[in-house]
């Protein structure tokens, strides 16, 4: 069975400064990789996912995702965070098959400061 | 886009008694929805994968009878929590995948904040 770790807990950064938060997977097979955010008092949403192809992958509000297939990782990055930024970003992982179920790591709090 | 809606948003039982949440998707068609859990602070906890028209399937741990899932219709899924508990106290997520979509990429629902006393 597939599992997702983020092993960053809770990140505290400054606005402008750069963001790397982790996630490794482990599942044998090819997958499908997501991060999804959680605004406070919001519900999830999709930030951007890897099927196949580049595996530099750009999501909206200029994050982006490297999928390291001999790391098992996908870390998500932005170069300068905003204070809007802040929530809770979790990592998924399905096995590469448009029926399969999503498992999601355990999340990372981020909280930016003005 | 694509839109899930889930009712109630809260709902507060007392210990006992049996309360049902609805998840809809409501401008598009749904096989496959999932149930989830979340605990404060912590990630989601897949339940169950709800298949319209058969059974759910349950993830290991998860008590079939307690937490009853139903799925009618292409558009409805409902998840029964029965005799709950204080410790089923949590916040119910459920997503689903739209009907025909290639890709796996789920739309979530805000969430049923559960509180059991």
């Amino acid at each position: 069975a597939q599992s997702v770790s983020q092993h960053n807990h809770h990140v505290i950064l400054s606005e402008a400064a750069s963001l790397e938060l982790g996630c490794n997977y482990s599942y044998g097979g090819t997958v499908n990789l997501f991060w999804y955010v959680q605004y406070p008092g919001q519900h999830l949403q999709l930030l951007l996912k890897y099927f196949s192809g580049d595996p530099l992958v750009k999501g909206i509000k200029g994050f982006e995702a490297e999928f390291i297939k001999s790391k098992f990782s996908f870390n998500l990055r932005k170069p300068s965070v905003q204070w809007s930024d802040t929530a809770e970003y979790f990592c998924a992982v399905s096995q590469y098959s448009s029926a399969s179920k999503i498992i999601f790591g355990s999340g990372t709090r981020l909280s930016i400061r003005p | 886009g694509a839109v899930v809606s889930q009712h109630p948003s809260r709902v507060i039982c007392k210990s006992g008694t049996s309360v049902k949440i609805e998840c809809r998707s409501l401008d598009f068609q749904a096989t496959t929805m999932f149930w989830y859990r979340q605990f404060p602070k912590q990630s989601l906890m897949l339940m169950a994968t709800s298949n319209e028209g058969s059974k759910a399937t349950y993830e290991q741990g998860v008590e079939k009878d307690k937490f009853l899932i139903n799925h009618a219709s292409l558009t409805l899924s409902t998840l029964t929590v029965t005799s709950a508990h204080p410790e089923d106290s949590s916040f119910y997520i459920c997503s689903a995948r739209p009907r025909g979509s290639g890709a796996n990429v789920l739309t979530f629902g805000a969430g049923s904040r559960l509180t059991v006393l």
